[in-house]
This record gives C-alpha cells, sequence and structure tokens, in this order.
C-alpha cells in the first residue's frame, strides 16, 4: 500500500455503536483524506485534512467525525448519526503535485 | 475540476489491446490526465498522467487529442489481472487542495 496501513481491512457494527477506521501513514505527506464507495459508485469524499490539528469536511461529513493529532494518522469515526454507514471506506495521502494520491487497501465496514 | 465521461463497462480479450477511452471536453489548459484504476476490494492505483504530450509507462500508454477534450488509455496486451474499475480525472497538478472528483469510472473485464 505504498506506506499507508488501514485497520482494520473488514468491520462489523452493531446499530447505534460509534467505530473507528484507523489510517497511518509513513509518507510523510501533511494531505490526507477519507472517502466513502459504495457498490457500483465511484469515491465521495467525506473529511481531509491538509495539515496536523486542521481538517475540513467533504460531500458527505454528516454522521462521520476526525482527529489529525499527528501526521501520521487521521483516523475517522462512523457515529450512530450515520444512518447508512454499510461500505468500503478508503484513506488517502498525498497532493497532484506528482502522480496523485496514494490509496490505502480500504476497510469495508458492515451493519449488522 | 473538469468532469470527464466514461463508458460504463467494456469487455478485452485476453491477450489483445484495452483502449479505454475518456472525455473531457471541457478541460482546462493547465489541468492534466489523470488515469487510476481500481481492483475489486482494493484502494485505487495510479497508472499514468498527460498534459498534452502521449505518454508510455510500464503499465500504460495515454494518448491525448490534439484538442486535449479527449483521451484513450491504453493496455496494450490486457491479462485477467487487469480485470479493474478504470477512472480518468482531470486536475491542476499542484500541491494545493482541489476537489477530486472520482466519478463510477469504467469497469473493463478482461476475458480469457
Amino acid at each position: 500500500d505504498g506506506g499507508i496501513t488501514q485497520s482494520p481491512k473488514y468491520l462489523f457494527r452493531k446499530e447505534g455503536q460509534n467505530v473507528t477506521l484507523s489510517c497511518e501513514q509513513n509518507l510523510n505527506h501533511d494531505a490526507m483524506y477519507w472517502y466513502r464507495q459504495d457498490p457500483g459508485q465511484g469515491l465521495r469524499l467525506i473529511y481531509y485534512s491538509q495539515i496536523v490539528n486542521d481538517f475540513q469536511k467533504g460531500d458527505i461529513a454528516e454522521g462521520y467525525s476526525v482527529s489529525r493529532e499527528k501526521k501520521e494518522s487521521f483516523p475517522l469515526t462512523v457515529t450512530s448519526a450515520q444512518k447508512n454507514p454499510t461500505a468500503f471506506y478508503l484513506c488517502a495521502v498525498g497532493t497532484f503535485a506528482n502522480y496523485g494520491y496514494t490509496f490505502g487497501s480500504g476497510t469495508r465496514l458492515t451493519v449488522v | 475540476d473538469a468532469k470527464t465521461t466514461q463508458p460504463t463497462s467494456m469487455d478485452c480479450a485476453e491477450g489483445r489491446a484495452a483502449n479505454l477511452p475518456c472525455n473531457h471536453s471541457t478541460i482546462s489548459g493547465n489541468e492534466y490526465v489523470y488515469w487510476y484504476r481500481q481492483i475489486h476490494s482494493q484502494g485505487p492505483q495510479y497508472i499514468i498522467h498527460g498534459l498534452k504530450n502521449n505518454e508510455t509507462n510500464e503499465m500504460a500508454s495515454l494518448i491525448i487529442t490534439e484538442d486535449r477534450k479527449s483521451s484513450t488509455l491504453i493496455l496494450p496486451h490486457a491479462t485477467l489481472r487487469d480485470t479493474a474499475v478504470y477512472y480518468c480525472i482531470v486536475r491542476v497538478a499542484g500541491t494545493s487542495y482541489d476537489k477530486v472528483i472520482f466519478g463510477p469510472g469504467t469497469s473493463l473485464s478482461v476475458i480469457p
């Protein structure tokens, strides 16, 4: 995954529970992103962070929260307010200065 | 960022060239064309990018029309491992954040 680790690969959540998805990178990038992917669809941006201690909402931030306390880490919390959390979640880092984003291998979240 | 249009799906026989088209008629003069691919249940992977000249690397070739309104990604000898969703993206190269749209892409099936 080019220095990006997403964990866990599969996650099951009961309705009403919060869960946190991990994204760690050792590529020394300032910018990190969280995307959501539903079957047969493209990627939708949830949150992004361009620098430590700062982050911005993307297109579908409702029901999600993030933190950026360290350059290497950008965890995503899926809260109970997210009505349809079952999806594939992708973390990305980097910019389009060269080759664009580098993506992690993803976390598949299922609500049971 | 300019929007792109890609066919929903394509088939290609194993060993033959796969030609994936992308229309980007509203592309600006300083926007590059990037191609990514996503194998099932993995994160998207960078393939190639270009501004106006044709580009080639070990994975693929990128042909951009002279008016830059469309491009074609060529996988010269498709293998079963090339079965994936291919995304065409246009955006300015640089370090600042601009919204990047990963649409539904083209689902390429390589057939034995």
